[in-house]
């Protein structure tokens, strides 16, 4: 067990629908990082998360969009869902003030499925 | 962060120590050498990282070469629960001035299959 939590764990919903992947760091982790990962594409940098700011933007759609509360958590948003969405979505954390070498943690994943 | 260099696959006979090498001619001096694992459609899973000096903990060893241009990860005593895909990750390292740290980007990695 990671620490890092992830909910729902499995999710189907229909093409153009809207939904929030949540994602709770570990406890005392500022930092938060959403990846993609979908069958033919490997795991892909999303979006990075600093103390509730945004840190680093990677290859995340514009109908894809996240935010990190003041209690740290984060959620994902996406939106007028495709079916090339359907996808594993993995959300990770770290301490983000340590000296160097700081370690990421991942948590199980949320399984999307688009129909 | 420096591309790194990964067989596709490998195999394994239980009990066997699974050496997993990995390429980082590029790598910078801040740059730490990361290991992880996914075993299928579970998360990733940390492994060890090391920055110059060779590194073990209780799930594995790694050696970088002196040069830093090389790294091995061991598994001394393979099982068939370490069937996975392991990837090999350059990282500049987080500091107290910048805080948020960096990204990991992984690469294809190689898929360890350990047999019986």
């Amino acid at each position: 067990d990671s620490g890092v939590t992830q909910t729902p764990k499995h999710l189907i919903t229909a093409t153009g629908q809207r939904v929030t992947l949540r994602c709770s760091p570990r406890s005392g982790d500022l930092s938060v990082y959403w990846y993609q990962q979908s069958l033919d594409q490997g795991l892909q940098f999303l979006i990075q998360y600093y103390n509730g700011e945004e840190r680093a933007k990677g290859n995340i759609l514009e109908r894809f969009s996240a935010q990190q509360f003041p209690d740290l958590h984060s959620e994902l948003n996406l939106s007028s869902l495709e079916l090339g969405d359907s996808a594993l979505y993995f959300c990770a954390s770290s301490v983000g003030v340590r000296s160097s070498g700081n370690t990421i943690y991942f948590g199980e994943g949320s399984w999307l499925t688009v129909v | 962060d420096a591309k790194t260099t990964q067989p596709p696959s490998m195999d394994c006979a239980e009990g066997r120590a699974a050496n997993l090498p990995c390429n980082h001619s590029t790598i910078s001096g801040n740059e730490y050498v990361y290991w992880y694992r996914q075993i299928h459609s579970q998360g990733p899973q940390y492994i060890i990282h090391g920055l110059k000096n060779n590194e073990t903990n209780e799930m594995a060893s790694l050696i970088i070469t002196e040069d830093r241009k090389s790294s091995t990860l061991i598994l001394p005593h393979a099982t068939l629960r370490d069937t996975a895909v392991y990837y090999c990750i350059v990282r500049v390292g987080e500091s107290l001035l910048t805080g948020g740290g960096n990204k990991l980007t992984f690469g294809t990695g190689t898929q360890l299959k350990v047999e019986l």
